[in-house]
């Protein structure tokens, strides 16, 4: 059974930073993309970034360029989001979402964590 | 960057009618669109991809068509279980936008 488990969620002020992890389990993790997706209280979804496989290719959306990192550990099937700089804007519920194909990152997402909640406040 | 947009934002209807959504994108994405359900507190899942494929495990009365700059969203008879929100997705370029969600409750 696919498993995705995020953490690292949490209150930070304006400026600050944090750092989002998601565990998986229940498939090959190297053998497939990985993306991070947000949701804003009571908004819509929002792509945020994507890996490859490899982690030989990233992709940001432009309100993370500059500021978030993606990464990924294959070796402990972990993936990584780095938020800097972090602003109001930035408060959302973050999801980890593994992608349907294959290494590359197609941004269709077949399965989902349950996501973490990151608030931005002073 | 590629805009998407849903209508109707919000659906009401009632259990055994048949509910349309429709997504439209601002450029050509061929068929890379993919659907999604979301019910509160729970993550998206995935129910259409390429525009008209439906994923393993989703219910047939789910279905997707279009290509281009428009597609359509068709739940031939809404369960109960399907009164949720849902949001198209364009995979045509690494900015995976998504549109603004329609939501479908109940009449």
């Amino acid at each position: 059974e696919v498993q995705l488990l995020e953490s690292g969620g949490g209150l930070v002020q304006p400026g600050g930073s944090l750092r989002l992890s998601c565990a998986a389990s229940g498939f090959t993790f190297n053998n497939y993309a990985m993306n991070w997706v947000r949701q804003a209280p009571g908004k819509g979804l929002e792509w945020v970034s994507g890996i490859s496989g490899t982690g030989g290719s990233i992709y940001y959306a432009d309100s993370a360029k500059g500021r978030f990192t993606i990464s990924r550990d294959n070796s402990k099937k972990m993936l990584y989001l780095q938020m800097n700089s972090l602003g109001a804007e930035d408060t959302a519920v973050y999801y980890c979402a593994k992608d349907s194909v294959d290494t590359m990152v197609r941004g269709v997402t077949d399965y989902w964590g349950q996501g973490t909640l990151v608030i931005v406040s002073s | 960057d590629i805009k998407m947009t849903q209508s109707p934002s919000t659906l009401s209807a009632s259990v055994g009618d048949r509910v349309s959504i429709t997504c439209r994108a601002s450029q050509s994405i061929s068929s890379w669109l993919a659907w999604y359900q979301q019910k509160p507190g729970k993550a998206p899942k995935l129910l259409i991809y390429k525009a008209s494929s439906l994923e393993s495990g989703v219910p047939s009365r789910f279905s997707g068509s279009g290509s281009g700059t428009e597609f359509t969203l068709t739940i031939s008879s809404l369960q109960p279980d399907d009164f949720a929100t849902y949001y198209c997705q364009q995979y045509n370029s690494h900015s995976f936008i998504f549109g603004p969600g329609t939501k479908v409750d109940i009449k």
